[in-house]
């Protein structure tokens, strides 16, 4: 079963509007970690914003927030005032277990990622 | 503060020669971890260090991949017997213990096996 599941092959979104990623994710752990990325054409993969499983309150880095439901399992990025530069793929991804674990369950799994497309 | 640098960026070889990747990752950074990359697909886990003890492996990583990290500094990973199957994104990522252990990628190699 996937553990890390984007409904969302490809989106389309205006200037300047704001634009939700979904994804939803299934562990039996008590503490892990949500992460999104952001992928360019030109392939590096870049680190947008973390969720940990016990933080209170929802994250936030600039215009990107994460909105986290526990319950539901799901954590979806939403991009405010969308700009033509972040066109590009956005991958969520989970690490299981604790954050001072380590030893193994340090890697992170991946979801297949959404296509984001800015339209000027 | 420079980022996690990977050498080569680019690495075209033939069915059957043994290639190395190198990964430089963030000097104060004392994780490394390898992912592997193809077309439509998420990254998916090779291996990982914490200094130079490799913590753990995915069943991904054949007795053709080796990885090192000696020193706790760079990393290399060497593919023995290239396959035209192991074509692919070969990322390399750091991190350090704080906040959420967030990994920082580098540009990746990108090997294409002829």
């Amino acid at each position: 079963a996937q553990k890390i599941t984007q409904t969302q092959p490809g989106m389309f979104v205006q200037e300047k509007e704001a634009v939700t990623l979904d994804c939803t994710y299934d562990t039996s752990d008590q503490s892990y970690g949500l992460f999104w990325y952001k992928q360019p054409s030109s392939g590096e993969m870049i680190f947008l914003i973390y969720q940990g499983s016990y933080d209170e309150q929802n994250a936030t880095e600039g215009r990107y927030s994460l909105n986290f439901q526990k319950a539901r399992k799901s954590a979806n990025l939403v991009i405010s005032a969308s700009q033509l530069g972040d066109s590009a793929m956005y991958f969520c991804a989970m690490r299981e277990g604790p954050l001072f674990n380590a030893g193994n369950n340090r890697k992170l799994i991946w979801g297949l990622g959404t296509s984001l497309a800015v339209n000027p | 503060d420079t980022g996690v640098s990977q050498n080569p960026r680019h690495k075209i070889t033939k069915r059957g020669q043994n290639v190395t990747f190198r990964c430089d990752p963030i000097s104060e950074h004392n994780r490394l971890y390898w992912y592997r990359q193809t077309l439509g697909q998420g990254p998916e886990f090779l291996t990982y260090f914490q200094n130079e003890a490799q913590l753990e492996k995915s069943r991904l990583l054949s007795d053709r991949f080796s990885a090192e990290r000696p020193k706790g500094s760079f990393s290399t990973l060497e593919i023995q017997r290239t396959e035209q199957g192991d074509s692919a994104m070969y990322l390399c990522a750091s991190s350090r213990i704080e906040r959420g252990d967030e990994q920082f990628f580098g540009p990746g190699t990108r090997l294409t096996v002829l």
